[in-house]
Parts: C-alpha cells; sequence; structure tokens
C-alpha cells in the first residue's frame, strides 16, 4: 500500500533562515506530487505541484520554491524565511485516477 | 476554471440528528469531486469521491454524498451525527485538463454537540 511521509512536524525557524521541508511516498511510482499551504486552520493554496522528476510548476509568486529530485520525493524551500511564511504545510500525492492523499503536515513558525 | 465552494462556514448540529454539509462546484466537463475530513493539526483524510456513476457515493465512517448535475452541487450527508465527527470539512474538485490540480473549497466547520 501507498504511504506518505512528511517531516518535520513542527518548526521555528527565525526570519532570514533558510527551510528544507521534505516528503517522500512510497508504494508508487511517477506519482502527481502536492504542496498546499494552509493558513489559520482554513483554506488551502496550492504553491506547487510536479507530474515528474525535475518538473515543477508554481501556482503563486512568493518566497519558497519546490524540488523534486527523485520520483518520489518532493521538498519544500526557502532560502529566507519571512514572517508571512508562517503557516501549516502540506504534500499530497496522486495517480492519474485517484484522489490525493495527504502527509501530516508540517506547523511552521517563523518568529 | 475548476472550483468549488462551500456557502458555510460553520454548521452546528446535535448528535444523534442528520447532517448536512454543502458543497457546489463550477466545473468544464463532467467533474471529480472529493469530500476530506481534517482533525486538528493533522493531514486532509480522504471520505469519498464521485467519478461517474450512480449519484449517491458512500464512503468512510458512514458519510455519503449526493451529486446533482442539475443544481452542481455535491452535498456531504451523515443520517446520524456522532460527536467524534466534530472537525473542518473540504470539499475538492480535480482538474483533469490541467494536470490534475484539485482545488478546495475554504472548509466548514462542523460542531457536533451532545
Amino acid at each position: 500500500s501507498q504511504t506518505i511521509h512528511q517531516w518535520p512536524a513542527t518548526l521555528v525557524q527565525p526570519v532570514g533562515s533558510p527551510l528544507s521541508l521534505e516528503c517522500t511516498v512510497e508504494g508508487t511510482s511517477n506519482p502527481n506530487l502536492y504542496w498546499y499551504r494552509q493558513a489559520a486552520g482554513r483554506g488551502l493554496q496550492l504553491l506547487f505541484y510536479s507530474v515528474g522528476i525535475g518538473q515543477i510548476s508554481s501556482e503563486v509568486p512568493q518566497n519558497l520554491s519546490a524540488s523534486r529530485p527523485q520520483d518520489r520525493q518532493f521538498i519544500l524551500s526557502s532560502k529566507k524565511l519571512l514572517l508571512s511564511d508562517s503557516g501549516f504545510y502540506l504534500c499530497a500525492w496522486s495517480d492519474s485516477l485517484t484522489e490525493a492523499y495527504f502527509g501530516q503536515g508540517t506547523r511552521l513558525t517563523v518568529v | 476554471a475548476q472550483s468549488v465552494a462551500q456557502p458555510e462556514d460553520q454548521v452546528n448540529v446535535a448528535e444523534g440528528n442528520p447532517l448536512t454539509v454543502k458543497c457546489t462546484y463550477s466545473v468544464s466537463g463532467n467533474p471529480y469531486l472529493f469530500w476530506y475530513v481534517q482533525y486538528p493539526n493533522r493531514g486532509l483524510q480522504f471520505l469519498l469521491k464521485y467519478i461517474t456513476g450512480d449519484n449517491l457515493v458512500k464512503g468512510s465512517y458512514g458519510f455519503e454524498a449526493e451529486f446533482n448535475k442539475s443544481q452542481t452541487s455535491f452535498h456531504l450527508k451523515k443520517p446520524s451525527a456522532l460527536v467524534s465527527d466534530s472537525a473542518l470539512y473540504f470539499c475538492a474538485v480535480r482538474d483533469r485538463y490541467n494536470f490534475n490540480k484539485f482545488y478546495f473549497g475554504s472548509g466548514t466547520k462542523l460542531n457536533v454537540k451532545p
């Protein structure tokens, strides 16, 4: 069966510091991968999606970037965090026919 | 563009009563629709989906949803609510024509009171 791992669960980072959040999927190949941000416990904003290795599409201009160095690995990064980057970050995967499955999320607080 | 709307920020229901959480959609072509539930500080859990076929789809934890093409709605229902159903519920649509992106509604907080 397929599983998705996302870490860390919580992170407190100072303004201006770098960020790296990692997400890996097991039990499937060539998944579609997604990064979402959820602000204030409500709506989900699609940040990035990827349909294959090295293929990244950004939905909104921002201080973040994403990379997919391996088929089942998706990384969210920032060179210098802003206060406004605080939020709950969710990684998800799907194949061409199914629903999306989510990781447990990372609570990022920028101080 | 594909989108879904959840018109209610919050729904309150007494335990044992039926519940409905509303969702309307705007899509081109046949929609792929989903419902998810989120508990505090957790990821989203898949409940059910409509791809094709019967308009009434059944999912996890006793939930079901009714697809209504004429009203462009996909409301989530449960015959008898439990206190443990209290959570945040999201409706979502899959954009099959644009890299299979998923778009989510703004969420509805369900409160089930004992």
